[in-house]
């Protein structure tokens, strides 16, 4: 069974420009997450999006977007870019019915805006 | 306050001894999940363990075994035996909430450097 899978696996911006990421979560699976992790901290909370629908959103600005498929892949979207950007960015799905609901991630994003 | 505590920021042990990362949390959510993840430097969160907060046992998945001590919210993650290939980041999380609020939160790790 296929993980989560993530695109492309680095992407280099300058700053201004606007960056796509792509996750497609683990077969039914209908719940997708995103996290940033900058150099040397933690996973910061993005979004959430399940079922198609934006659940919860982090502490980020509004230039940090996104949209679930109806295939429940999902697009993140990062505007007018900022030096302060530049991380890795996960991707993770679960099963919400799941009481574990066990979130399983991809290999990252990495992201350099320069 | 943070909701998720791992004091050891990094750890160097012998190969095959076994290993004690600590992690506390801070919740009133009377329903609650804890996990431990992986992090190798190719970056890649990888999931290992999970227990529950009605859990009656300590979880354990082959050489991973959780320690929960519910009264003094502790949750420390035991490798027994350890190999090189489990130096990695490991972050301990907790998931609290319901609904919309459901969420996941991350301490912010222990570096685990094993020594042949």
């Amino acid at each position: 069974e296929a993980g989560v899978t993530q695109s492309p696996t680095h992407l280099i911006k300058t700053r201004g420009q606007q960056a796509t990421l792509r996750c497609s979560p683990i077969s039914g699976h209908t719940s997708v997450y995103w996290y940033q992790q900058a150099l040397g901290l933690g996973l910061q909370f993005l979004l959430w999006y399940d079922e198609g629908e934006e659940r919860n959103r982090g502490n980020f600005p509004p230039r940090f977007s996104g949209r679930q498929f109806p295939n429940y892949s999902s697009e993140l979207n990062v505007n007018a870019l900022e030096l302060e950007d530049s991380a890795l960015y996960l991707c993770a799905s679960s099963f919400v019915p799941d009481a574990k609901n066990i979130q399983y991630f991809g290999a990252g994003t990495r992201l350099s805006v320069l | 306050a943070q909701k998720i505590t791992q004091t050891q920021p990094g750890m160097f042990v012998q190969e095959k001894e076994a290993v004690t990362l600590d992690c506390t949390y801070d919740t009133s959510d009377p329903s609650y999940g804890l996990f431990w993840y992986k992090q190798p430097s190719s970056g890649e969160m990888i999931f290992l363990i999970y227990q529950g907060s009605y859990d009656q046992q300590n979880a354990t998945e082959g050489r991973y075994s959780l320690n929960f001590q519910k009264a003094r919210k502790s949750a420390n993650l035991v490798i027994s035996a350890s190999q090189l290939g489990d130096s990695a980041m490991y972050f301990c999380a907790m998931r609290e909430g319901r609904g919309r609020d459901d969420k996941i939160i991350f301490g912010k790790g222990t570096r685990l450097h094993i020594l042949p």
